[in-house]
């Protein structure tokens, strides 16, 4: 079965470290890869996306994640973190073979970054 | 201006009162989705729909139904609405399934009382 999971409900940084969002997946074959965030009452936003090439994916407002084919993960980094990227970030995965249009999320890990 | 619009953005209703939540996107997608947030349980997905007139089942898809008869709208539509499915929904589309981003609207909070 198609999952993904984020293993951290909560992340918390202090201004100007780094962050990291972990995300794994199950896929059956080889995936699609997806961040999005979620600012308070608004709708999901994309990041970042990862299809083939470069394990390293550069994305919106200094994001980047890496993609690891032997640990099935795609976590979400940025090196020196601002109070504006707190918010609720969602990891989406969805596996290429298919030709149905499912797309996974994860449950989301809430990002606070204090100054 | 590209987006996804939803109405309405509040509902309150009660138990058993039909009631539809529209979509509509001017980007000329294909591909739209519904999903609902819950605390704790991040998005699932309720149904999508890979073209007009083609629609089918997410993770959660009991006690929703879907239509798509033209390319843009793609209405959600509760029957007999049950308190288990307030919830915030959000309806997406993008350009095809695959690698595509998808593009959010604002979300329905709905509650069933």
């Amino acid at each position: 079965a198609q999952s993904v999971a984020q293993p951290e409900d909560q992340v918390n940084v202090a201004e100007g470290n780094p962050l990291t969002v972990k995300c794994t997946y199950s896929v059956s074959g080889n995936p699609y890869l997806f961040w999005y965030v979620q600012y308070p009452n608004r709708g999901l936003q994309f990041l970042l996306k990862y299809i083939t090439g470069d394990n390293l994916v550069k994305g919106s407002y200094g994001f980047e994640a890496e993609f690891n084919k032997s640990q099935t993960s795609f976590h979400l980094k940025k090196p020196s973190a601002l109070v504006s990227d707190s918010a609720l970030y969602f990891c989406a995965v969805r596996d290429r073979g298919s030709t149905l249009g499912r797309l996974y999320f994860g449950r989301g890990t809430q990002l606070t970054v204090w100054p | 201006e590209a987006q996804v619009t939803q109405n309405p953005r509040y509902l309150i209703t009660v138990t058993g009162k039909k009631l539809t939540v529209t979509c509509s996107q001017n980007m000329n997608h294909e591909y739209m989705s519904w999903y609902r947030q819950d605390p704790g349980l991040g998005l699932r997905q309720i149904y999508y729909s890979m073209n007009v007139e083609v629609t089918d089942k997410g993770d959660v898809p009991e006690g929703y139904k879907v239509s798509r008869k033209e390319k843009r709208n793609f209405p959600l539509i509760l029957e007999s609405p049950s308190p288990n499915q307030t919830s915030l929904y959000f309806c997406a589309s993008s350009l095809l399934a695959g690698e595509n981003i998808q593009y959010f609207g604002a979300g329905t909070r709905l509650s069933v009382l």
